[in-house]
């Protein structure tokens, strides 16, 4: 199976700095990564993704970077506003079709 | 987007007993559908993919016989834990994905349904 490893577990920043989360996974034929935010209490909800045919994908303060080689990716969010403090999850996909593994999760704190 | 509903959002059941938990895709057809779990503070752990017209496939680890998991139309997939234990409370999410089989794509998620066990 897939093996998905996020780091840091916990990031705090102060409001208006960037968050940079990392993920490295072990399946070099995952071909789509999605980031999911997670607030408190609440379901997963997929916040941008990206698939192997490109390497950089940006939603207004959120990007995603792929590094096939490497097997990495990674979430950025620049200008982070106290809404975005929450727990964000990294994932890449295993077997055929949507069987997904997560990270073990970032909780990322924005301090006003 | 697509729309997954889960119910109950919570239950307190006594040990021993057994609960159901409904996942329903409201706005499409889902032939497999994922039930995960989650404790504190913890990552999502995938349980079992539940297959319409078919057996479940469980996750390494995961009791088949005490998760029961039925998959009896294209938009509802339902799980009973059975005989709950207090080490069974935590959060279960169902999940599920409009896109073509075979093509990995969003997964759309239930409201979550926290189970604690007394």
């Amino acid at each position: 199976g897939e093996n998905v490893e996020q780091h840091p577990s916990t990031l705090s920043v102060q409001e208006g700095d960037s968050a940079v989360i990392k993920c490295t996974y072990s399946d070099s034929a995952s071909n789509y990564f999605p980031w999911y935010k997670q607030e408190l209490g609440k379901r997963p909800q997929l916040i941008i993704d990206i698939r192997s045919n490109v390497g950089e994908k940006k939603d207004q303060r959120i990007a995603v970077t792929l590094n096939k080689t490497a097997k990495h990716f990674s979430l950025h969010i620049t200008e982070t506003q106290p809404e975005d403090s929450a727990v964000y999850f990294c994932a890449a996909p295993w077997a055929a079709g949507n069987k997904l593994t997560f990270g073990g999760g970032t909780r990322v704190l924005v301090k006003p | 987007g697509a729309v997954v509903s889960q119910h109950p959002s919570w239950v307190i059941c006594k040990s021993g007993t057994s609960v159901k938990i409904e996942c329903r895709s409201l706005d499409f057809q889902a032939t497999t559908m994922f039930w995960y779990r989650q404790f504190p503070k913890q990552s999502l752990m995938l349980m079992a993919t539940s297959n319409e017209g078919s057996k479940a496939t469980y996750e390494q680890g995961v009791e088949k016989d005490k998760f029961l998991i039925n998959h009896a139309s294209l938009t509802l997939s339902t799980l009973t834990v059975t005989s709950a234990h207090p080490e069974d409370s935590s959060f279960y999410i169902c999940s599920a994905s409009p896109t073509l089989a075979g093509v990995t794509g969003e997964l759309f998620f239930g409201e979550g349904s926290r189970l604690t066990v007394l």
